[in-house]
């Protein structure tokens, strides 16, 4: 039973356009949601976080959205650069009596000059 | 250091043998988690640890697999008899506190089962 999915296993976008990663979960008891980003042979780096308080955060280049009631964020990052290129995980937990993180499989962006 | 690691960064090992992963959490932190990564998939929750609390082993996939965590700091995550299934990356994490902090990770060891 998959709680974070992210239906995209990959994203191609040219330099300077705008990149929408899509998650979505499917349980309700949710309130936190994190954005990782990860090169190859190296860990997984956080990225952006959001509270289910907020519907939009914003940090540079990077927004993360989301939408309670369709269950669903989504990761825009503008203007995209080849540096972006990286797998990026979505992730979820929930605070109230649990902290366990669950990860989506990830959605591989590459960006191409 | 600075930063969470691990070792051996690759580990080559026949079926049947036992391994162990050893991880360092960052400083301080008192959160330490296991995860795998499967060829193509997702971050696999394994176990978390939380200060001296009774460690949450809900996703481990088979009483192959154990961990400890010694002093609160180093965690050693054992696989006994592996089998070929056991073969992908193990990424450690450790956070300030439990909940929702940030995980930072370790660059992870890749195991591979032949």
């Amino acid at each position: 039973d998959q709680q974070v999915k992210q239906n995209s296993p990959s994203l191609s976008v040219q330099e300077g356009r705008i990149s929408i990663l899509n998650c979505d979960y499917t349980n309700s008891m949710f309130d936190y949601f994190l954005w990782y980003k990860k090169y190859p042979a190296e860990g997984p780096t956080f990225l952006i976080s959001i509270s289910s308080i907020k519907d939009k955060n914003e940090d540079g280049r990077f927004t993360v959205f989301l939408n309670k009631s369709a269950k669903h964020l989504s990761l825009h990052i503008v203007p995209s650069q080849p540096g972006d290129s990286a797998v990026y995980f979505c992730a979820a937990s929930a605070g109230t009596g649990g902290f366990k993180t669950i990860f989506g499989a990830g959605t591989r962006l590459f960006v191409k000059a | 250091g600075a930063g969470v690691s691990q070792s051996p960064s690759n580990k080559v090992t026949e079926k049947g043998k036992d391994v162990e992963l050893r991880c360092d959490p960052i400083s301080g932190h008192t959160a330490l988690y296991w995860y795998r990564q499967s060829l193509g998939q997702g971050l696999e929750f394994l176990i978390y640890f939380q200060g001296n609390s009774a460690p949450d082993k809900s996703g481990l996939p088979s009483d192959r697999f154990s961990a400890e965590r010694t002093g609160g700091s180093v965690s050693t995550l054992t696989i006994q008899r592996t089998q070929q299934e056991d073969s992908a990356v193990y990424l450690c994490a450790s956070s300030l506190h439990r909940g929702q902090e940030t995980q930072y990770f370790g660059p992870g060891t890749r195991l591979l089962v032949l």
